[in-house]
Order: C-alpha cells, then sequence, then structure tokens
C-alpha cells in the first residue's frame, strides 16, 4: 500500500512557542491531504482538508490562525501549531488520498503527539 | 450526510477465534466506499480493508472479510483465526462519491486474550 510519513512523532514544547508537523506522501501524489486530532479514547476528528496549491478548508470550531495548513506540493503538507498552549495537547494525524487507486483510499501517517507544558 | 455507527465500544474474543466487529452506516449518497481500519496503542492508522457500493462480492484480504450487507446498510469486519496482535481499536469508515469528507465511526476496542 501507500506510504505516508509524519515527522516528528513526538515533540514536547513549551507553551507559546509553535510547532510544525509534515506530512509526506512517499510513493504517490496526493492532490488532497486531510489533516485530524485524536483525544484518548476517540475517533478522529477532522481538523481541515488540504488541497495542493490551495488554501485548506477548515472545519467548523478549527481556529484557522492557530493551525496554520501549507499544501506545498503534491507531497508535502504542512500543520503549524502556533502559540501552542496546555489545551492543544494531543495525537495530530494526517491521511493522504491515494485517489489514483480505484478505491480512492486514504492512507494515514504514523501521527504526532504533541505535549505543550 | 453521512454517519457511520459502531456500536461496540468493546469486544474480548480468545486467540484462534472468529471475531465480528459490527458497523452500520447512512448516507445518501448511490456510490460510496466502507473502509476498516486498525490502530494499535502505536496510533498509526493501518488501512485493512475496502468495499465498494457496487461490488457484487464481499472484500477480503487475508484474515480479514467485510460482510457487506447493503439493503441493511452494514458493513461487519470479521477477523478469523484472532491472534494476539489484532489487540487494537477498530474503527469503520466511509466516503461517498459525491463528498470526498471521510466520517469515521466511534471505533471498538478489541481484546484478543489467550
Amino acid at each position: 500500500g501507500a506510504v505516508v510519513s509524519q515527522h516528528p512523532s513526538w515533540v514536547i514544547c513549551k507553551s507559546g512557542t509553535s510547532v510544525k508537523i509534515e506530512c509526506r506522501s512517499l510513493d504517490f501524489q496526493a492532490t488532497t491531504m486531510f489533516w485530524y486530532r485524536q483525544f484518548p479514547k476517540q475517533s478522529l476528528m477532522l481538523m481541515a482538508t488540504s488541497n495542493e496549491g490551495s488554501k485548506a478548508t477548515y472545519e467548523q470550531g478549527v481556529e484557522k490562525d492557530k493551525f496554520l495548513i501549507n499544501h506545498a506540493s503534491l507531497t508535502l503538507s504542512t500543520l503549524t501549531v502556533t502559540s501552542a498552549h496546555p489545551e492543544d495537547s494531543s495525537f495530530y494525524i494526517c491521511s493522504a488520498d491515494a485517489r489514483d487507486t480505484s478505491q480512492e483510499t486514504q492512507y494515514f501517517g504514523p501521527g504526532t503527539r504533541l505535549l505543550v507544558l | 450526510a453521512q454517519k457511520i455507527t459502531q456500536t461496540q465500544p468493546g469486544m474480548f474474543v480468545q486467540e484462534k477465534e472468529a471475531v465480528t466487529l459490527d458497523c452500520t452506516y447512512d448516507t445518501s449518497d448511490p456510490s460510496y466506499g466502507l473502509f476498516w481500519y486498525k490502530q494499535p496503542s502505536s496510533g498509526e492508522m493501518i488501512f485493512l480493508i475496502y468495499q465498494g457500493s457496487y461490488d457484487q462480492q464481499n472484500a477480503t484480504e487475508g484474515r480479514y472479510s467485510l460482510n457487506f450487507q447493503k439493503a441493511r446498510k452494514s458493513a461487519n469486519l470479521v477477523i478469523s483465526a484472532s491472534q494476539l496482535g489484532d489487540s487494537a481499536m477498530y474503527f469503520c469508515a466511509m466516503r461517498g462519491t459525491g463528498s470526498y469528507i471521510p466520517t469515521f465511526g466511534r471505533g471498538t476496542s478489541l481484546i484478543v486474550h489467550p
């Protein structure tokens, strides 16, 4: 199957700093990438949809100035958590559309655990 | 609008036994895809199996099979010969051809015991 990488896998930062998370599709081109947030024991919560070369579409309740998304190429999307606070601590996971297959399957990165102190 | 319902918050199964994880869905899209993902404690979402709404046969991938009953709007995952490594959260998801935004269920926690 298609491979999606995510970096870093773990990050601990001080409150007020910004954190950038990268999501890469390694062996396919992804015109669309998705960013999710997941709290313990809960399902995935879609934050935004990222399309290459255009502005991201944010879900209701997600602050676009807080969570900056850039999809500069067909293989890379980044999520920047600006001025992070302890309540931003969570598991962030990206996925990429493998829409050149018949299944239109989403393939996920391994996720990033963010801890803001 | 799309909706996925997983009614089993937790399931227990003995090693080597088969287990069925339930998933029902609702959509107004005439064409859609159904997916199952496994999420172990590491957090990674692992794609398991896909079923297209117009596929004539139920999907199978190794020990995983999808029991697709279109009239009942159900897409249950069957894991045969459970292994200890199958212990994880399992998420059912769907995506209509009219919307590329996927919808996930709340997940089922599966524990396989020796």
